[in-house]
């Protein structure tokens, strides 16, 4: 089993619509949770972190359920340029290390 | 956060040869993180590069063919050794800045 496990997709929606992503990780000591947005043939960059309690950024809402060991993005009214590859991210405190999943496609369509 | 400026962008090389590529950071930090990203998988961090010492290599990579240089605490160099088609990724350097990652523009490397 991978420690960070996402359905690759892709999702295909049409713009305006709500989409969300999940994500489970496996390793219970598990500390920080992350967010990152990658277009293609480009870096990942960090799109927002994942707090306990959930938190919102505009159109894009996280949530994390630590009793289940997953993580969620939701993403409200999409735009064409919300079309990326969306990787979650895991930080273990007990290994020090931040494990990638293999990230989820997203294309947003007119 | 950190402006990485790495290099190349991407190069097609033959069999057998070495590719060293090379991240500059705009500010000092104290760990510099290697990963290779092959198509269509998740990110698989290489080493740990830090100044002063040796690379920390994960599980699956060896020093032999993925010598790292970290000669202060802006700059950081991972060579690909020997290349095979195998070895055809994207490698990304990064740093942690408040225990979020920033990375390079990623080196795309095409080995025939």
């Amino acid at each position: 089993r991978k420690e960070v496990e996402q359905d690759p997709g892709p999702f295909n929606v049409p713009e305006g619509a709500t989409v969300a992503f999940n994500c489970t990780y496996s390793n219970s000591a598990s500390q920080s949770f992350f967010w990152y947005r990658q277009d293609c043939r480009k870096e990942p960059k960090l799109l927002m972190s994942v707090y306990s309690s959930g938190n919102e950024d505009g159109r894009f809402t996280a949530q994390l359920n630590r009793a289940s060991q997953y993580i969620s993005l939701l993403i409200r009214d999409s735009k064409l340029s919300d079309s990326a590859t969306y990787l979650c991210v895991v930080y273990s405190g007990n290994t020090g290390k931040l494990i990638f999943g293999q990230g989820t496609t997203l294309q947003v369509k007119p | 956060s950190a402006v990485i400026s790495q290099k190349p962008s991407r190069d097609i090389c033959q069999r057998g040869t070495s590719l060293t590529i090379q991240c500059q950071v705009d500010s000092q930090v104290t760990m510099m993180f290697w990963y290779r990203q092959q198509p269509g998988q998740s990110l698989t961090l290489i080493a740990t590069a830090n100044q002063g010492s040796e690379a920390t290599y994960e599980s699956g990579f060896v020093i032999d063919k993925f010598p790292i240089s970290r000669p202060n605490l802006t700059f950081s160099t991972l060579t690909v050794s020997n290349m095979s088609p195998e070895d055809s990724s994207i490698y990304l350097c990064s740093v942690d800045v408040d225990e979020k990652l920033f990375f390079g523009s990623g080196t795309q490397l095409s080995v025939l």
